[in-house]
């Protein structure tokens, strides 16, 4: 079965500190894994794939088949990435996109 | 105006009524997807459709039902058999290849009273 999970609701960090939002998966095959994110009183939109392996806005993320996890990270957080954020799942066998319970993601000055 | 959109934005029924939710596409994507977000629970998958005339249930079909006779339209219908149907509804859109994003509506907001 497809699973996505995000531990933590709520992130709360200071401008310049760190971010690593986390996200563990399951699923038995070779997954396609997304990060999106939803900006206030904006539609949810794609932030990276794994696939990709780029970096946007300054946020990186690295598929860890060991760990199952797929986190997002970005080595000095602003304000303006104050957001919820969804790690999602599509699994190889096609269709399926599962996403978790999102976290929310909140920059202070 | 392209893209992926949803109507109403607000919706209002009583309970026991059914009431059908439009989502709409002109990016020409194959697969459509309808999910329920609530706070604390992300989205939820209803109900998914990867062509035309096909659809399969998502982690949280009960109480719903779609169709997918045209390619750009999936809309989903909540019955009376839904027991929370009070929910905000998201449809999105793919082309169906691999590691392709999802096009997102607005969402609607659906009230029932």
């Amino acid at each position: 079965a497809q699973r996505v999970t995000q531990p933590e609701k709520l992130l709360s960090v200071f401008k310049g500190a760190p971010v690593e939002l986390k996200c563990n998966y399951s699923y038995s095959g070779s997954p396609e894994l997304f990060w999106y994110v939803q900006y206030s009183r904006q539609r949810l939109q794609l932030l990276l794939r794994h696939i990709s392996r780029e970096s946007i806005k300054g946020f990186t993320a690295d598929l860890n088949k060991g760990e199952t996890s797929f986190h997002l990270k970005k080595p000095f957080a602003q304000e303006e990435d104050s957001a919820m954020y969804y790690c999602a799942l599509m699994g190889n066998q096609g269709g399926k996109l599962i996403f978790g319970q999102g976290t929310e993601l909140s920059v202070k000055p | 105006d392209g893209g992926i959109t949803q109507s109403p934005k607000y919706l209002f029924r009583k309970e026991g009524q059914n009431v059908t939710l439009s989502c709409e596409q002109n990016l020409n994507h194959d697969a459509m997807y309808w999910y329920r977000q609530d706070p604390g629970q992300g989205l939820r998958l209803i109900y998914y459709s990867q062509i035309v005339n096909d659809f399969q249930k998502g982690d949280i079909a009960e109480g719903y039902s779609v169709s997918r006779e045209k390619k750009e339209s999936f809309p989903l219908t909540v019955t009376s058999a839904q027991k929370n149907p009070t929910a905000f509804y998201l449809c999105a859109s793919r082309s169906g290849t691999a590691n392709t994003e999802a096009f997102f509506g607005q969402g609607t907001r659906l009230t029932v009273v």
